[in-house]
């Protein structure tokens, strides 16, 4: 079964409004998780990683105001998106790994986001 | 710089047919190197992966890739595809220590249509 959780699937909001999006690791624990963005017919582009308890580090040309990623336990990362507009639609997939040196990476099914 | 480079965006072969899927890559480090396959608004499942030893490794699904670090390749195969093996892939490179700053990179995935 799926060791990672996304939450919601999908969503729809109107422009302007927030979205938070979750990322559950269901039976270990989540020191790392990484928040991807999935454009249509296009590959994945790591966003930010967030280390439980620390500021996440978002990668060149993230903007870390309006895509907000809180890493407050050691099974939930949220990623928020502000003020959404249409061009923020897309695809949203996170993915977590554990503490030790060989903890795999599982990812999770992802979150469609439309902005109307 | 780092990169992987998918050559074919989309590929259709025959259900039973054999498939070979192209990687190539540019890292700077000892890569690690992934297979990942996504149906169509889902996450990633990985097939298989390779760190060292043994250049021939198997996944799942009937998978296998092929490392060659003269060509800097690590082609995905298998002998015989069937008609639920539609969906993209995508190659990935990175540290096999994801929680200690290392991250991974993709390619731009390769689209896989399976005619009956």
């Amino acid at each position: 079964g799926a060791v990672v959780s996304q939450h919601p699937s999908w969503v729809i909001c109107k422009s302007g409004t927030s979205v938070k999006i979750e990322c559950r690791s269901l039976d270990f624990q989540a020191t790392t998780m990484f928040w991807y963005r999935q454009f249509p017919k296009q590959s994945l582009m790591l966003m930010a990683t967030s280390n439980e308890g620390s500021k996440a580090t978002y990668e060149q040309g993230v903007e870390k105001d309006k895509f907000l990623i809180n890493h407050a336990s050691l099974t939930l990362s949220t990623l928020t998106v502000t003020s959404a507009h249409p061009e923020d639609s897309s695809f949203y997939i996170c993915s977590a790994t554990g503490r030790g040196p060989n903890s795999p990476l599982h990812f999770g099914n992802g979150t469609r986001l439309t902005v109307t | 710089a780092q990169s992987v480079t998918q050559p074919d965006i989309h590929i259709t072969v025959s259900e039973g047919a054999s498939l070979e899927l192209r990687c190539n890559y540019s890292y700077g480090a000892t890569p690690y190197l992934f297979w990942y396959v996504q149906s169509p608004g889902q996450g990633l499942q990985l097939l298989l992966k390779y760190f060292s030893g043994d250049t021939l490794v198997q996944g799942i699904k009937g998978f296998e890739a092929e490392f060659k670090r003269s060509q800097s390749s690590f082609n995905l195969r298998k002998p015989s595809v069937h008609w639920s093996d539609a969906a993209e892939y995508f190659c990935a490179v990175g540290p096999m220590i994801y929680n200690q700053g290392g991250k991974l990179i993709f390619g731009q995935g390769t689209e896989l249509s399976v005619k009956p």
